[in-house]
């Protein structure tokens, strides 16, 4: 079946723009989360969202990060006024809602901030 | 709070030859533990997993054995492949949690 699905796959901003990454997880998944993941790091957790409700948002670098999934499904990750140090990887997992069901990761979304 | 270390890379091997990635872990109660890979281009990939002490995960050829005495769940394989180039990342998930906290992840380079 078809996996997590993120889009874009690259994303090119200048500095103080807005961007939008979108996350499409595998169907039926109840829990999804986003990572951001800098060069040479391991992902680091931003927020985590049990359908539409966004029970954990504690790694959100800051009030310009934002994350809806207002369905229940798609969720979008928002970042206000770019900075060059927004520029990472970003990834979406989702799972069941089932304890020890493992997270399935999309590509990813790489954002350069120039 | 929850913590993972791993063994800093790259590592470089020779086809055929044996493999060891350390990892770490500090959680409080009994966390999930996973390795996941990320090959070049690609996504992260769940390898194998363990959710409990002393079981021992499995999956093409490697294996990891959760040991809650040493606080550790070191990846291993008995003879790689240059297919397992990648990076490998340990990771945990708490026992109250649902979040992933992962190891700075290690670069494999296997040479044939």
């Amino acid at each position: 079946g078809a996996g997590v699905s993120q889009s874009p796959r690259y994303k090119v901003a200048k500095r103080g723009q807005d961007v939008a990454l979108r996350c499409d997880p595998i169907s039926g998944h109840v829990s999804l989360f986003w990572y951001q993941q800098a060069l040479g790091q391991g992902p680091e957790f931003l927020t985590y969202f049990q359908n539409e409700a966004q029970l954990d948002k504690s790694g959100l670098p800051s009030d310009r990060f934002f994350a809806e999934r207002p369905e229940g499904s798609v969720s979008t990750l928002k970042i206000q006024r770019t900075q060059q140090e927004d520029s990472a990887v970003y990834l979406c997992a989702s799972s069941p809602y089932l304890i020890y069901q493992p997270q399935h990761f999309g590509d990813g979304t790489r954002l350069s901030i120039l | 709070g929850d913590s993972v270390t791993q063994m800093e890379g790259p590592v470089t091997l020779s086809e055929e030859a044996f493999l060891t990635i350390n990892c770490t872990y500090t959680a409080t109660g009994y966390p999930s533990l996973f390795w996941y890979v990320q090959y070049p281009g690609e996504g992260l990939q769940l390898l194998l997993k363990a959710t409990k002490a002393d079981d021992k995960g499995s999956n093409k050829g490697f294996e990891a054995t959760y040991r809650k005495e040493t606080t550790s769940f070191h990846l291993e394989k008995g003879s790689v492949q240059v297919s397992d180039s990648a990076v490998y990342f340990c990771a945990l998930k708490g026992e109250y949690g649902n979040k992933l906290v992962f190891g700075a992840g290690t670069i494999l380079r296997v040479k044939s």
